[in-house]
């Protein structure tokens, strides 16, 4: 069955530096997505990315935040001047054509840590 | 903005007992997902349920969504230690971003 898949699975990272955590979503899915769960808490919406470009945005998405899809099959979340809170494990996902309503496909997530 | 609430946070039971989660949104949903998410793992699409009213079982899983679209239950019965694990409720307001749950905690004690 397809999968998500995310790199690094594990990212330490100095506070005040930059980080690009990495996905490539299911290839014949249009929708992508990227969530951050803090350690025991839920799940939370990041942005949503269709056709290019950000169809919506959380308001945890602020200036520090920006995503990417630099080919065919990549979707970066790029992190900068990272700070303490950010530590967190964030999940890439991905959905098929039919926008709301489809089921999600998460990957492993990518556990960052900021020192 | 929407927030959406489970009950309760955490859950221990014996195996073979049954296991109810509630969910409760602050605004009418189009439609609502549930997702499982094992210890250490990621979140895992179980169902999705759009009409008022609807209810659909998978095996010992059972989904309801309430009649005003504001609430929602999975009912578990006969736990097994396979259940294990946190099982969130998420909703759409017609945006494409699900909004989830606080999650309720299970744990079965085989």
């Amino acid at each position: 069955e397809p999968e998500v898949t995310q790199t690094p699975s594990h990212q330490v990272t100095q506070m005040g530096q930059e980080v690009i955590l990495r996905c490539v979503p299911i290839s014949n899915h249009l929708y992508f997505y990227w969530y951050r769960q803090i350690l025991g808490q839920k799940v939370e919406f990041l942005v949503s990315f269709y056709n290019n470009e950000i169809s919506e945005k959380s308001e945890i998405f602020d200036d520090q935040f920006s995503v990417e899809r630099p080919d065919g099959s990549n979707f970066t979340l790029k992190i900068r001047s990272t700070k303490l809170e950010d530590s967190a494990m964030y999940f890439c996902a991905s959905s098929g054509p039919g926008g709301s309503g489809q089921p999600q496909h998460f990957g492993d997530g990518t556990r960052l840590s900021i020192l | 903005g929407q927030q959406v609430m489970q009950i309760p946070q955490y859950q221990h039971v014996q195996e073979g007992e049954d296991f109810t989660t509630y969910c409760n949104s602050s605004t009418t949903l189009s439609n609502i997902q549930w997702y499982k998410q094992r210890p250490g793992g990621h979140p895992v699409f179980l169902i999705q349920l759009v009409k008022s009213g609807e209810v659909k079982k998978q095996k010992r899983l059972t989904f309801q969504f309430g009649e005003a679209k504001k609430n929602s239950s999975l009912h578990i019965t006969a736990t097994q230690t396979t259940d294990v694990g946190t099982y969130f409720c998420a909703g759409y307001t017609g945006r494409r971003a699900l909004t989830f749950g606080s999650g309720t905690r299970l744990q079965v004690q085989p």
